[in-house]
């Protein structure tokens, strides 16, 4: 079946740091890799996604690219700021199950 | 930017209780689905719906939930008699298509908690 390890959290960072939120999969058939953000009081919203090998889904500084060697998607940013405090979910989606398989959700902390 | 939109966006039950939760996808939208994640869990899926049908349901999906598109606009997620573990974020979301590279839209939760 299919399913999505992401790196525990919390991460606490400081303002201007490096993210780096990792993140690994395993499906059957060819899937869609998602990240997902989930800011505190709010609902989910899509943040990149990347839908074949080699792609670089990229969004609001944050990006990602699909590794299909290594079964990755992490999720980078070169300076985070307190405003990308949140939960972060990656995602796979297969055509053929028709439903997205989410992580656990990494928590960020963003202090100045 | 259309938008899933969700009422409410809290409700309180007491256990037993039935319980209807709104949705309205984006128009022209034709999968619909319903997640929840339950407080400090992961997102879980329940239910995909297409062409008045339910297409695929998780084990989470037992008989006390049932959807409907009743009209043209709305897609509901009815609980039948509510259980103290059904409190969660329940998130309502479409999609144009299922096909690969397809991106679905959620809309921002219904908090349900049962007392």
């Amino acid at each position: 079946g299919n399913s999505v390890t992401q790196m525990e959290g919390p991460v606490t960072l400081s303002e201007e740091a490096f993210l780096t939120i990792n993140c690994t999969y395993t499906a059957t058939g060819y899937p869609s890799l998602f990240w997902y953000v989930q800011y505190p009081g709010e609902g989910l919203q899509l943040l990149l996604k990347a839908t074949k090998a080699d792609d670089k889904g990229s969004n609001k500084g944050f990006e990602a690219t699909y590794r299909k060697e290594t079964t990755s998607f992490h999720l980078e940013k070169g300076s985070v700021q307190v405003s990308d405090s949140a939960v972060y979910f990656c995602a796979l989606f297969t055509g053929g199950g028709n439903k997205l398989t989410f992580g656990t959700g990494t928590q960020l902390k963003v202090e100045l | 930017e259309p938008e899933v939109t969700q009422t409410p966006s809290h409700q309180v039950t007491q256990m037993g209780q039935e319980v209807i939760l709104r949705c309205v996808p984006i128009s022209n939208h034709l999968y619909f689905y319903w997640y929840r994640q339950i407080l400090g869990q992961k997102v879980e899926f329940l239910v995909s719906f297409y062409n008045n049908e339910i297409s695929e349901k998780s084990e989470i999906f037992d008989d006390q939930f049932s959807v409907e598109r009743p009209d043209g606009s709305n897609f509901t997620l009815k609980i039948r008699s509510t259980k103290l573990e059904d409190s969660a974020m329940y998130f309502c979301a479409s999609s144009v298509d299922s096909g690969p590279g397809n991106t679905i839209y959620f809309g921002e939760g219904s908090w349900l908690t049962v007392v």
